[in-house]
């Protein structure tokens, strides 16, 4: 079992580009939740996708999109990227109805 | 809304000895869990210890324990006979018992263990 993979791991972006970003949950799970970690913070809520809908969102603008395909497997849009976009973007797998979830390593975005 | 807080931004253990990680926690809702995770500089966030807020018994894993004070709100882990590495980011996070739920982080406490 792979777990939780995303990619890229690394990113650079301009400010104004458009960003996608990957992520492949563990094997069965059908619930993907999305998380901002700002340097030497901790992670916040983006949203979260199960059944290929957007189930529940944080307090993230608009430009901050997603989708989840058939197989689970999930991409977050970020548009119009500002320099305070630049953090680690968290993927976290989970079935629906458990408590827990297994996160991957992270996609590092920096913002130039 | 939940929030959590942890108010040891930094920690540090000697090797072999024990170190306790606070963190206290607001919400209104009776059924919950609460979580420590493990982020090394690998960023990868490591599931260390889960509890119900249901049970009275503090949950337990190896060498990781944990207080968990549901009137108090407060639920501090344990690390017993720490090793170099368990050196990492400890977030404590809580989640609804709502079905589906996402995670409510705390800001962190960096644990170093020296040698």
């Amino acid at each position: 079992d792979a777990g939780v993979t995303q990619s890229p791991t690394h990113l650079i972006k301009t400010r104004g580009q458009q960003v996608t970003l990957r992520c492949s949950p563990k094997s069965g799970h059908d619930t993907v939740s999305w998380y901002q970690q700002a340097l030497g913070q901790g992670p916040q809520f983006i949203f979260q996708y199960y059944e290929e809908e957007e189930r529940q969102r944080g307090n993230f603008p608009d430009r901050f999109s997603g989708h989840q395909f058939p197989n689970y497997s999930s991409e977050l849009n970020v548009n119009a990227l500002l320099l305070g976009d630049s953090a680690l973007y968290l993927c976290a797998s989970s079935f629906v109805d458990r408590a827990e979830a297994f996160f991957g390593q992270g996609t590092r975005l920096t913002v130039v | 809304a939940q929030t959590v807080t942890q108010s040891q931004p930094e920690m540090s253990v000697q090797e072999a000895e024990t170190v306790t990680l606070s963190c206290t926690y607001d919400t209104s809702e009776s059924d919950y869990y609460l979580f420590w995770y493990k982020q090394p500089p690998s960023r990868q966030m490591i599931l260390v210890i889960r509890q119900e807020a249901y049970k009275q018994q503090n949950a337990t894993e190896n060498r990781f324990s944990v207080n968990f004070q549901k009137a108090a709100k407060s639920f501090s882990l344990k690390i017993s006979d720490s090793q170099l590495g368990d050196a990492a980011m400890y977030f404590c996070a809580y989640r609804s018992q709502i079905y589906g739920q996402n995670f409510v982080f705390g800001p962190g406490t960096r644990l170093s263990v020296l040698p």
